[in-house]
């Protein structure tokens, strides 16, 4: 298997410009986790989808977050308007489904840099 | 929100020697996870604890499941040189009756090995 793929690995834009970052999970994987990590705060949920439906957005900073899962194989997390703070590296993850030894597999993550 | 207090921050050690790192929590888990996390890439799994007072072994490396369910350690035995790289340790808890669940993740233990 190809393991979680995400696009672009890195990403560097300029204040107040829209950034889409891409996630495909593991075939049959039901779950789709996003997380940002950085140094102050480390690994943090953003929000997570359970057979491509959002359960859990508490995580999302804010309103100029949003992530869509349109099918089984495809998720997007997009800021718009960027800001510098949202500087940081981005992992997707994916799990099997919600049963006690599922675990998640990450992706090698998207280094965002907001200039 | 429940957070994990993961130690030490940073270790420095010789290539033969045996490290031992430690997550403790206000919170109960469900699952005690162990990842390790290498430069560019994202976390992947070394082992998972799923019952109170559990201990398991992955080659050199030993977790435990505390009793009280708010804390575990890893122990790496005979570190070598590709042992580098940052340990975290991941919490989860399920809710919403069971089908939904959540990891919380510490801050990481930067582990350095000196051949």
């Amino acid at each position: 298997d190809a393991g979680v793929i995400q696009s672009p690995r890195h990403e560097v834009t300029e204040m107040g410009q829209e950034v889409t970052l891409r996630c495909k999970p593991i075939s049959g994987h039901d779950y789709l986790f996003w997380y940002r990590q950085t140094m102050m705060r480390g690994l943090e949920l953003l929000i997570y989808f359970n057979n491509n439906v959002p359960i859990d957005d508490s995580g999302m900073p804010e309103d100029r977050f949003s992530a869509k899962m349109p099918n089984a194989s495809f998720s997007t997390l997009k800021i718009q308007p960027s800001e510098p703070r949202d500087s940081a590296v981005y992992f997707c993850a994916s799990n099997q489904g919600g049963r006690f030894t599922d675990t998640q597999y990450f992706g090698p993550g998207t280094r965002l840099t907001v200039l | 929100g429940q957070q994990l207090n993961q130690s030490p921050q940073s270790m420095f050690i010789q290539e033969g020697e045996d490290v031992s790192m430690n997550c403790t929590s206000s919170s109960i888990f469900n699952t005690w996870l162990w990842y390790k996390q290498e430069p560019g890439e994202g976390p992947v799994l070394l082992i998972a604890l799923y019952k109170a007072g559990e201990l398991t072994s992955n080659g050199r490396l030993t977790a435990q499941f505390g009793i009280t369910r708010k804390d575990s350690f890893l122990n790496i035995s005979a570190s070598i040189p590709s042992d580098v790289g940052i340990y975290f340790c991941a919490g989860r808890y399920f809710y919403g009756g069971g089908s939904n669940y959540k990891l919380t993740f510490g801050k990481g233990t930067l582990l350095t090995v000196n051949p």
